[in-house]
């Protein structure tokens, strides 16, 4: 069974840099591993539609979404299960609930964490 | 940036009776390897999304047969056999061909 779960701040002040971490379950980023495979973030601003913001393959491959590029970086810790996004100066337009996913074989997301509601207020 | 469009952006359904959900890419979604990629998620008010269907018209693992997909060149449409009243939602098409990986505005399915 693949599980994934979201963890980080749930408030960033203005300005500060946001660093959330996916921790998983039930598959490997390892380069041995499955080919295709990847670890997606997402956001969704309160009643609003989901954004794709990045994916990790388990070959380091790195993807971006050019409108949010200069202020994220995703990495990964094969030895930890962990895939962790970092977004900085961050605003309160970016206020929302952060998903990460499992990317199956570069063909769909499945299944999703839970999210995180991250709020940014001074 | 691929464009998504979905339609209608609301759609209350009699439960029993069938739903049609269309979403639309700004162009093709055809893969070398022959395949469409677009994705479809379910998010049920307060979870995650949900997937239910990928390369167009392949149900993904447990997901009732009363949903189904189908493409015809850039049009994209999911179809609900009989809804259910565990069906409500707001429904995503997406599109995972290329980065940036785009959605649709989503279609709130609720009960009428």
């Amino acid at each position: 069974q693949i599980t994934l779960k979201e963890s980080g701040p749930t408030l960033v002040r203005p300005t500060q840099t946001l660093t959330l971490t996916c921790s998983f379950s039930g598959f490997s980023l390892s380069a041995t591993g499955l080919g295709g495979v990847g670890v997606g973030w997402f956001r969704q601003p309160p009643g609003k539609a989901l954004q794709w913001l990045a994916l990790i393959y388990w070959d380091d491959d790195k993807r971006y979404n050019p409108s949010l590029q200069s202020s994220l970086t995703i990495t990964k810790d094969t030895s930890k299960n962990q895939v962790v996004l970092t977004m900085t100066n961050m605003d309160p337009a970016d206020t929302a609930t952060y998903f990460c996913a499992h990317r199956v074989a570069r063909r769909r997301f499945d299944p999703w964490g839970q999210g995180i509601l991250v709020t940014v207020s001074s | 940036d691929i464009v998504m469009t979905q339609s209608p952006l609301s759609l209350p359904v009699t439960p029993g009776e069938p739903a049609s959900i269309s979403c639309r890419s700004s162009q093709s979604l055809l893969h070398s390897d022959g395949f469409n990629y677009l994705e479809w998620y379910l998010q049920k008010p307060g979870q995650s999304p949900q997937l239910l269907i990928y390369l167009g018209s392949r149900r993904a693992a447990g997901v009732p047969d009363r949903f189904s997909g189908s493409v015809s060149g850039t049009d994209f449409t999911l179809k609900i056999s009989r809804l259910e009243a565990d069906d409500v939602g707001v429904y995503y098409c997406m599109q995972g061909l290329q980065t940036p990986f785009t959605f649709g505005p989503g279609t709130k399915v609720d009960i009428k």
